[in-house]
């Protein structure tokens, strides 16, 4: 089915551990975008791309990094995982900047201890 | 920078009862406007948005949203909700060019339904 896939959907970190969580659409949507969500805070954008080879950060880049080689994927990377980053990372992606919004992938929940 | 209040973290109504969900923005702007329900464990499903035109829109699930520039307001709203209506709702606005460079997102308003 088409929409926006995101793995792993659950993983458990080690302070100081790196990974990236993967972020898939089939939709060949330029605009592709991270967030974290925590408890009472929403959801906080983290990093953004509107297109192949360009990105550019949000309101909580720090302690993150992405990259956009080609318009299906937009892998976020945690470069050195601390216990503030537990938290559940959701992916989208939408078709136009024309206010159609965007399609959701069903989040990654991660825990560092 | 654009920013969204949700002024009720939580909302109680019983089943077959009118529903409105309170949405603030501050947006230099004419603002691309959004609202997204959450259901326990899943990710966001759009309801509605709004961009231009009509400023009443109606969404999927029964619902609408007005928008109001003088009160810069965009309240969701439902005649009659069902207990499978419960779960998270957030406003959203995107920033310039609709949202091409992400949304800024409400806190929530957590919605209960009583039977």
């Amino acid at each position: 089915n088409a929409g926006v896939t995101q793995t792993p959907k659950f993983q458990v970190l080690k302070t100081g551990q790196s990974m990236t969580l993967q972020c898939a659409q089939d939709m060949n949507h330029e605009y592709m975008s991270w967030y974290r969500q925590d408890p009472g805070m929403g959801l906080r954008l983290i990093h953004y791309s509107v297109g192949a080879g360009i990105t550019d950060q949000g309101e909580v880049p720090n302690g993150y990094n992405v990259s956009r080689s080609t318009t299906e994927d937009f892998p976020l990377r945690l470069l050195s995982a601390a216990p503030s980053q537990t938290s559940v990372y959701f992916c989208a992606s939408s078709y136009s900047d024309r206010g159609y919004g965007y399609t959701f992938g069903s989040g990654t929940r991660l825990t560092v201890v | 920078a654009q920013s969204v209040t949700q002024p009720d973290i939580h909302i109680t109504v019983s089943e077959g009862a009118s529903l409105e969900l309170r949405c603030n923005y501050s947006y230099g702007a004419t603002p691309y406007l959004f609202w997204y329900v959450q259901s326990p464990g899943q990710g966001l499903q759009l309801l509605l948005k709004y961009f231009s035109g009509d400023t009443l829109v109606q969404g999927i699930k029964g619902f609408e949203a007005e928008f109001k520039r003088s009160q810069s307001s965009f309240n969701l709203r439902k005649p009659s909700v069902h207990w499978s209506d419960a779960a998270e709702y957030f406003c959203a606005v995107g920033a310039r060019g609709g949202g091409a460079d992400g949304l800024t997102f409400g806190k929530g308003t957590h919605l209960i339904i009583q039977p």
